[in-house]
């Protein structure tokens, strides 16, 4: 059965702290591994795709890659403002749906 | 481009009630697929389309209905509410995904629905 697992749950931080959140996941073939970051109240928001083992992606502060079980999410030096929950999913090949794990809710203190 | 919205907002229904979720996408995605999203459990795939006239279930489709009638739009009914059904519900689009692009999902701002 297809998969997605998210860890730690939850994660505090202190700024300029840097952490890695995890993603392991179980698909018969993978289509791509996606990142997203979620604000209180509001819907998922896009960050990185992966394709294939070996790949990374990097945006500011935030660095995402992927091995053939699992993606890690590096944070380095982090800010308040990147608290937020943050949601892996994965498409499995030869299907339009979507895996998504209950995600990581990071908390970065001042 | 607005992207991805959705209405109401906020909902409060009766158990027995009925009615039907908006989501409206202006980007041309083929895509369109309706999440709940429970404390704990993550997002769950309701409902999704590959395109107009072309609907298939997810992983909890039961008491919700959806149709594509148009690229754009993508409602989903709910048939006699029940308080199960209390939840966030978020409507997402993507491209297909042909060749090698996998389609990442763009998602609105979602529904706060209360069945009491």
């Amino acid at each position: 059965e297809d998969q997605v697992t998210q860890s730690p749950e939850a994660l505090r931080l202190q700024e300029g702290e840097s952490s890695s959140l995890n993603c392991s996941y179980t698909v018969s073939g993978l289509r791509g591994l996606f990142w997203y970051r979620q604000d209180p109240g509001k819907g998922p928001e896009f960050l990185f795709t992966l394709y294939s083992a070996g790949e990374e992606k990097e945006k500011e502060r935030l660095k995402a890659t992927l091995t053939k079980k699992e993606s890690f999410l590096h944070i380095t030096a982090p800010k308040p403002e990147d608290s937020a929950t943050y949601l892996c999913a994965v498409r499995p090949s030869g299907t339009y749906k979507y895996i998504f794990g209950t995600g990581t809710r990071l908390k970065v203190l001042a | 481009n607005a992207g991805v919205t959705q209405t109401p907002k906020f909902q409060v229904l009766k158990t027995g009630q009925s009615m039907t979720l908006q989501c409206a996408q202006d980007m041309n995605h083929e895509y369109m697929s309706w999440y709940r999203q429970d404390p704990g459990m993550g997002l769950r795939l309701i409902h999704y389309s590959v395109g107009a006239g072309i609907t298939d279930q997810g992983e909890v489709p039961n008491g919700y209905n959806v149709s594509r009638s148009t690229t754009e739009d993508f409602p989903l009914r709910l048939l006699s509410a029940a308080p199960s059904q209390t939840s966030v519900y978020f409507c997402a689009s993507s491209s297909r995904g042909e060749s090698r692009v996998a389609g990442e999902q763009y998602f609105g701002p979602g529904t706060r629905l209360t069945v009491t």
